[in-house]
């Protein structure tokens, strides 16, 4: 089945740890980003990539990294520099990225981060 | 300026009542879509309908319909009969023609009583 897929679910880290979250989509989709959700609140962008080993600094890129060596996976890089981590992280992907009104992104389950 | 907003945080409707979620965007690309999509507490993110700037009809997609006014820049979804299951917050998109970003709004909660 197609579809993006985020590991793991839950991830618990000590305070000052850099942590890892997984995203791999085989939508075969250019476009690919990462959402951050606090309780209650919308969707904010953190980071997003039109195209393989390019990427873009969202709306509250600090203090977060990210990697797009292969066009099926976009990792993002929780650093020990973002000073409130716990959030719930959601991975989206949209065949391209601009020259198109549909751009429906597709979501992967989302990870929730607890840091301790 | 907001590019999506959402000025429900939470509604209450009764179960089998029509209940309409309210959605103003803010552009000046005359090609745009505007989406909608369902947030259960479970947190996956469910598309729920599409709307394009050049469409002449609203859309809409069994229970759900998206009350287009392009003038007053306003998207309000229309869940008609509700459910119990239609629980959970909704969210409001756009993305642009020439443009790389999806915007959402805040989202308003809303709660299906029985």
């Amino acid at each position: 089945d197609g579809g993006i897929t985020q590991s793991p679910k839950y991830l618990f880290r000590k305070e000052g740890q850099n942590v890892t979250l997984s995203c791999e989509q085989n939508l075969n989709h250019d476009a690919m980003y990462w959402y951050r959700q606090d309780p209650g609140q919308g969707l904010r962008l953190i980071y997003y990539s039109q195209i393989v080993n390019d990427f873009q600094k969202g709306d509250i890129a600090e203090g977060y990294s990210v990697s797009r060596e292969k066009k099926e996976s976009f990792p993002l890089t929780v650093t020990s520099a973002q000073k409130n981590p716990t959030a719930f992280y959601l991975c989206a992907s949209s065949i391209k990225a601009g020259g198109s009104t549909y751009n429906e992104q597709f979501f992967g389950p989302g990870t929730r981060l607890t840091v301790l | 300026a907001q590019k999506i907003t959402q000025t429900q945080p939470g509604m209450f409707v009764q179960e089998k009542e029509a209940v309409t979620l309210d959605c103003t965007y803010d552009t000046s690309d005359p090609s745009y879509g505007l989406f909608w999509y369902k947030q259960p507490s479970s947190g996956e993110m469910i598309f729920l309908i599409y709307q394009g700037s050049y469409d002449q009809q609203n859309a809409t997609e069994g229970r759900y319909s998206l009350n287009f006014q392009k003038a007053r820049k306003s998207a309000n979804l229309v869940i008609s009969a509700s459910q119990l299951g239609d629980s959970a917050m909704y969210f409001c998109a756009m993305s642009e023609y020439n443009f790389n970003k999806f915007y959402f709004g805040s989202g308003t909660k809303l709660n299906v009583k029985p």
